[in-house]
């Protein structure tokens, strides 16, 4: 049972430059999250999905996209790269009907 | 504004000490709060959980309070290991616990 898995762990970046984090869970959960971690800052929501198909905003959403076509996949797109979004991503699952959270092991992103 | 805090930053103790952390919010009405275990370069794990319907709850070594009118929780580790060291989470239930609003948490040391 692999959990939660996040794809890629480490990715370097150029201004400007496009990317997808691709998250990917097999535990059936109809909800699923991406977050960032910054020192100081803690675990911020960027985006969110309740359901396949379904997204929504979170605290900090500029600058990112989502999509959920299939139930056990969610992205995270970058169109064009800043600094800023230099940070660790988390996506994470939950039941619907439960309280816990599964987070990945993280990707890190470094925007030069 | 809405916002969780956790007492400090950082928080070293002696081995076999209880140690206590804190976590403090305002402007929510969560009906749970949730503790939750990172380690370096890992994503967080889940530990406990607690209603707020529930005075405290106990997992092993790990105790938890709620007090819904102080908007506090107390997350206690008694006879504390070395291995307990590590950087510890609260979150709130937000939204109808479709999302979860997580503190910058408390990095805690225990030394040998």
């Amino acid at each position: 049972n692999a959990g939660v898995t996040q794809t890629p762990k480490f990715r370097v970046l150029k201004t400007g430059q496009s990317m997808t984090l691709l998250c990917a869970q097999d535990m059936n959960h109809e909800y699923m999250y991406w977050y960032r971690q910054d020192p100081g800052m803690g675990l911020r929501l960027i985006h969110y999905s309740v359901g396949e198909g379904t997204t929504a905003k979170g605290e900090v959403p500029d600058g990112y996209n989502v999509s959920r076509l299939k139930k056990q996949n969610f992205l995270l797109g970058l169109e064009s790269a800043a600094p800023s979004q230099t940070s660790v991503y988390f996506c994470a699952s939950k039941d619907s009907s439960g309280n816990t959270i599964y987070f990945g092991e993280g990707s890190w992103l470094t925007v030069v | 504004s809405q916002k969780i805090e956790q007492n400090s930053e950082a928080l070293n103790i002696q081995e076999g000490k209880t140690a206590t952390l804190t976590c403090n919010y305002t402007n929510y009405s969560p009906a749970y709060l949730q503790w939750y275990r990172q380690d370096p370069g890992r994503g967080p794990v889940f530990l406990l959980l607690i209603r707020e319907n529930e005075k405290e709850k106990r997992k092993e070594r790990l105790k938890v309070t709620f007090d819904t009118t102080l908007k506090q929780s107390l997350f206690h580790i008694t006879a504390s290991q070395p291995a307990d060291s590590a950087t510890y989470l609260c979150a709130l239930d937000d939204n109808y616990g479709q999302n979860f609003v997580f503190g910058p948490g408390t990095r805690l040391s225990v030394l040998p």
